[in-house]
Parts: structure tokens; C-alpha cells; sequence
């Protein structure tokens, strides 16, 4: 059981938009579409942002949007705001009823 | 609300045992799988094992596999974590988590610390 293999950090200024990818194997990423994202404040437990791969939970602000191409999941966050800045998780399910997290990203808001 | 509550996190030496438990309200609890999720200082998170609804099936990663043991008392809404033959890197912040539709992690409690020292 591998991690999926997620950016250690990215960053982007206010307004404008990144994405965080998400890669894994036939065998996780690739193969269903339980694909999680999570959000994490310091000191915070985690919280749901996407699910499904491109569903969004209530609440959560429709900057944030999820897509996969294959193996590679990815979080798209438009217009960038200074509470985005956080740790981001995925989260896939595999083939062996287990589940696998990324590494997470850590997203900086210049 | 629906809210989880986790305890039973301490101090403890390698190679003794620990369980955690998760008081889970506001929601019918019976009704849906459970998670625990693990995260070391300054590291990512780690899944540890998920129990279906009624207990019938259970699975675990394979850093725990063999010591730890996922269970769960449903008339209490409660769900555990016995951790046996504990090692140093088992240190880390235990969540434990709601499995939601579509396999989501929905919500999360607010983590109990287990340190694994001499």
C-alpha cells in the first residue's frame, strides 16, 4: 500500500487559480471513481472538500473542483483566497477494499 | 450535530497494548462504516483500518496488520481501536472518521494523541 504521489507544495496569489494533482495506479486512482479530497487547517482535523471525484459537499464553496484523467486525480481551487491556504489530501480506494492517501500538498497563498 | 469524539490516547511503552474508542452521536450509527486515520507529526495522513456498518467485514493497512484490531458496539454508538504489540512509529494522532456515500470520509473527529516511548 503506497502513498499516491501528490506535490509537496504549491502556491498561487490571490484571485488567481491551481490545481493539485494526484497520481496513483490502475489499481487505486484508476481504478473506480471514489476519489477524495481533503482540507487541513494547522492543529485542525481533516475536512471533506470533494468527493466522487468531482462531487461537492454542502458548504464547501464552489471555487474547489475535482477531476480525474486516468490514474491522475487532480483539485482545481479558482480565485485564491488567503483562508484557501491549508494542507491538502486525496484520498482513493482500491481494488482491495483498502484505502490510500497522498502525501499532501502544502498550498501557499502568496 | 453529528460529532465524534475520540479518547484513550496516552503515553505508552513498545510492545504494549492501547485501545481507543470513538463516541459517535447525531446520526443513526448502525448505519454506516467507520473509519480510523492516523497521522504522525508533520506527516501526512495515514488510513488504518475501516469496519462496515454492521462489523461484518474489516480491513486494515499492512503497517498494522495483525496488530491492530478494528471493532465496534453498535447499542453504545461507540467504535474501538485495540492496538497491540505497539511500536515507536505507531506514534501519531488517531481520527476516527464516518464512511459516507460514494466512500467518502465524512465527518472527522478532533484526533487523540498515542505516543509509543520508552
Amino acid at each position: 500500500q503506497s502513498t499516491l504521489t501528490q506535490p509537496a507544495s504549491v502556491s498561487g496569489s490571490p484571485g488567481q487559480w491551481i490545481t493539485i494533482s494526484c497520481a496513483g495506479t490502475s489499481s487505486d486512482v484508476g481504478d473506480n471513481n471514489y476519489v477524495s479530497w481533503y482540507q487541513q487547517l494547522p492543529g485542525k482535523a481533516p475536512k471533506l472538500m470533494i468527493y466522487a471525484v468531482t462531487s461537492r459537499p454542502s458548504g464547501v464553496s464552489d471555487r474547489f473542483s475535482g477531476s480525474k484523467s486516468g490514474n491522475t486525480a487532480s483539485l482545481t481551487i479558482s480565485g485564491l483566497q488567503a483562508e484557501d491556504e491549508a494542507d491538502y489530501y486525496c484520498c482513493a480506494y482500491t481494488s482491495s477494499s483498502t484505502f490510500v492517501f497522498g502525501g499532501g500538498t502544502h498550498l501557499t497563498v502568496l | 450535530q453529528v460529532q465524534l469524539v475520540e479518547s484513550g490516547g496516552g503515553v505508552v511503552q513498545p510492545g504494549r497494548s492501547l485501545r481507543l474508542s470513538c463516541a459517535a452521536s447525531g446520526f443513526t450509527f448502525s448505519s454506516h462504516g467507520m473509519h480510523w486515520v492516523r497521522q504522525a507529526a508533520g506527516k501526512g495522513l495515514e488510513w488504518v483500518a475501516v469496519i462496515w456498518y454492521d462489523g461484518s467485514k474489516k480491513y486494515y493497512a499492512d503497517s498494522v496488520k495483525g496488530r491492530f484490531t478494528i471493532s465496534r458496539d453498535n447499542p453504545k454508538n461507540t467504535l474501538y481501536l485495540q492496538m497491540s504489540s505497539l511500536r515507536v512509529e505507531d506514534t501519531a494522532v488517531y481520527y476516527c472518521a464516518r464512511w459516507d456515500n460514494d466512500k467518502r470520509f465524512d465527518p472527522w473527529g478532533q484526533g487523540t494523541l498515542v505516543t509509543v516511548s520508552s
